[in-house]
């Protein structure tokens, strides 16, 4: 385990339903990030939270919506995606400040949208 | 010009070669640099962690930071075919800037018996 655990690891879904990933941080971390990996292309940043205040990347569809109710939980929920949404979501947790800023990633979730 | 710039490869050496593995960079507020393992259908890894320039060994693994060149490198030593990963660098500005990590594109590592 690294510290940060998504749940579930494989996901399946339709281009109508509804689901939501999870990210959970046990290292006292007060910034998490989502990310996305696509076959063959560089990890694309989607969503930061740190301290109260959110980054996000201005090309990532309104069909994701991320949600961070405190600092140890991160949440990605999913609608109406497209088969090219299909790609291994990374959840990832550092610490924002003076000091070691390393991030500390998740196994992801592997989605299929179908 | 990409902030980070990384060769995706693949690289392919024998089992027991000495690999190298590079990143160059053209943010000069970056002060902490990471190196990152990849399995196949796996989150990254943190392998090493570096702050300015300078060199940090830990086992196999060798870390290196040329702030003036903006060029960093991973050497791993006697390569097995475990090494076999895709290897991220990455690196931020810390408190001094933008916290949020700058990832490369990863380099595929092939080390085959």
């Amino acid at each position: 385990e690294t510290g940060v655990t998504q749940t579930p690891r494989h996901l399946v879904m339709g281009m109508t339903n509804k689901k939501s990933l999870k990210c959970e941080q046990h290292l006292g971390h007060n910034a998490m990030y989502w990310y996305k990996q696509s076959a063959k292309k560089p990890l694309e940043l989607m969503f930061v939270y740190s301290l109260e205040e959110r980054v996000e990347n201005n090309s990532v569809p309104s069909r994701f919506s991320p949600e961070c109710p405190n600092s140890s939980h991160l949440f990605l929920h999913l609608h109406t995606l497209q088969p090219e949404d299909s790609a291994l979501y990374l959840c990832a947790s550092s610490h924002r400040g003076g000091g070691d800023t390393e991030a500390f990633f998740g196994q992801g979730t592997r989605l299929t949208v179908v | 010009q990409k902030e980070v710039e990384q060769d995706p490869g693949p690289l392919s050496v024998p089992e027991g070669a000495i690999v190298s593995l590079n990143c160059t960079y053209s943010n000069s507020a970056f002060q902490y640099f990471m190196w990152y393992r990849q399995y196949s259908r796996k989150g990254p890894e943190l392998l090493m962690y570096t702050y300015s320039s300078g060199n940090k060994e830990d086992g196999r693994f060798t870390a290196q930071v040329d702030k003036s060149s903006k060029y960093i490198s991973l050497f791993i030593r006697d390569s097995q075919p475990s090494d076999s990963a895709t290897y991220l660098c990455a690196m931020s500005a810390g408190s001094g800037g933008s916290y949020i990590p700058t990832f490369g594109r990863g380099t595929s590592l092939i080390v085959h018996p």
